[in-house]
Order: structure tokens, then C-alpha cells, then sequence
């Protein structure tokens, strides 16, 4: 069965720290994948998805990267934090074979930027 | 921009009654999806409802889908305290990659 695993799970970072999130898919190949970012009391906002290793889309233009180095391993990364980056951010995936699908999540990294 | 939109933003019932979110969208879609999210925890899919289909069951679930009215509403039947939860709907676009959500509805079953 597929599994997607999401860490770190909570993250208190100051101003101008970097970040990386990382959450890798086991148990299928080829994946979309997806992050998403929520705020609190909110609803998903899309920032980036990647059909492939090395293709990432981006939704939002802002202080945050994406990268797929792996098939199954997707990863969120920021140089320097702002504030407005607090957040709950959300993995997903999705299988090719059904492009608009039903999507698969993780279980989220809270962001606490200070 | 969003093409989901909640209504009720929140719900507040008592257990065994009938929860009904309603959920509006802008522009042609290959499906919608309904999505529950406990508190501080991923989202986990419902239900998915395909353009061509006016209405789904899945246990106490039920989904309506009106394409003229760009709609869509989900009934909770029968609720309880378990149902508590965060309900999002999710639309997909022909041909698209990725799925829009709205904003949620906070539904809140009373013991």
C-alpha cells in the first residue's frame, strides 16, 4: 500500500533562517506531487506541484522553492523566512494514471516563524 | 483564484441531526471532491463526484452535483460527535494537474 511521510511534523525557525521540508511517497512510482500551504482557520492554497523529477510548477510566486531530486521524494525549501511564511504546510500526491484524481495527503509541518 | 466556495464558513449541530455544506465554483470541471480535515491533521478524501453525475452515496455521505448552477452540496446523515471536522471541496479542470479547495466549512457536532 502507498504510505506519504511528512517532516519535520512542527518547526519554530526566526526571521531569515532557511527551511527545508521534505516528504517523500513510498509504495508508487512516477507520483504527482503537491504542496500546498494553509493558514489558520483557512482553506489550501496550491504552491507547488511537479509531474515528474526536476518539473515543478509554481502557483504563488514567493520566498519558496520546490524540488524533486527523486521520483518520490519532493522538497520545500525557503533562504531566508519571513514572517508571512507561518503556516501549515501540506504534501500531497496523486497517481499519473488518473490526472484528476483523488489526492493523497500527509499529515503536515506547522511553521512558526518568529 | 479559488474555485471552491463553503457555505455555511461554520456548522454547529446536535448529534443525529443532518449536516448539509453547500459548495459553489467558477468555471467548467472534470470532477469536484469533497475532503475532511480534523483538527491540525492532513486532509483525508471523502468523496469524488464526476461531472457527468448528478448525485454519489457513500455510507452516511451524500453528494449532489448541479452543473448548471455551477454546485455542489454535501449531506452528513445521521451525524455524530466524530463527524467534527473541517469539509473542503476540491474541483478539478479538464486537463488540469491540480485541484482547487475552497475555504471550508467547520462542522461541530454536539453530543
Amino acid at each position: 500500500s502507498q504510505t506519504i511521510h511528512q517532516w519535520p511534523a512542527t518547526l519554530v525557525q526566526p526571521v531569515g533562517s532557511p527551511l527545508s521540508l521534505e516528504c517523500t511517497v513510498e509504495g508508487t512510482s512516477n507520483p504527482n506531487l503537491y504542496w500546498y500551504r494553509q493558514a489558520a482557520g483557512r482553506g489550501l492554497q496550491l504552491l507547488f506541484y511537479s509531474i515528474g523529477i526536476d518539473q515543478i510548477s509554481s502557483e504563488v510566486p514567493q520566498n519558496l522553492s520546490a524540488s524533486r531530486p527523486q521520483d518520490r521524494q519532493f522538497i520545500l525549501s525557503s533562504k531566508k523566512l519571513l514572517l508571512s511564511d507561518s503556516g501549515f504546510y501540506l504534501c500531497a500526491w496523486r497517481a499519473t494514471d488518473r490526472h484528476t484524481g483523488e489526492l493523497f495527503f500527509g499529515e503536515g509541518s506547522r511553521l512558526t516563524v518568529l | 483564484s479559488q474555485q471552491g466556495e463553503e457555505d455555511p464558513q461554520a456548522l454547529s449541530i446536535q448529534e443525529g441531526e443532518n449536516a448539509t455544506m453547500n459548495c459553489s465554483y467558477k468555471t467548467s470541471i472534470n470532477n469536484l471532491q469533497w475532503y475532511r480535515q480534523n483538527s491540525g491533521r492532513g486532509l483525508v478524501h471523502l468523496i469524488l463526484i464526476r461531472s457527468n453525475e448528478r448525485e454519489k452515496h457513500s455510507g452516511r455521505l451524500r453528494v449532489t452535483l448541479d452543473t448548471s448552477k455551477k454546485s455542489s452540496s454535501l449531506l452528513i446523515t445521521a451525524s455524530r460527535a466524530a463527524d467534527t471536522a473541517s469539509y473542503f471541496c476540491a474541483t478539478a479542470r479538464q486537463g488540469a494537474q491540480k485541484l482547487v479547495f475552497g475555504q471550508g466549512t467547520r462542522l461541530t457536532i454536539n453530543p
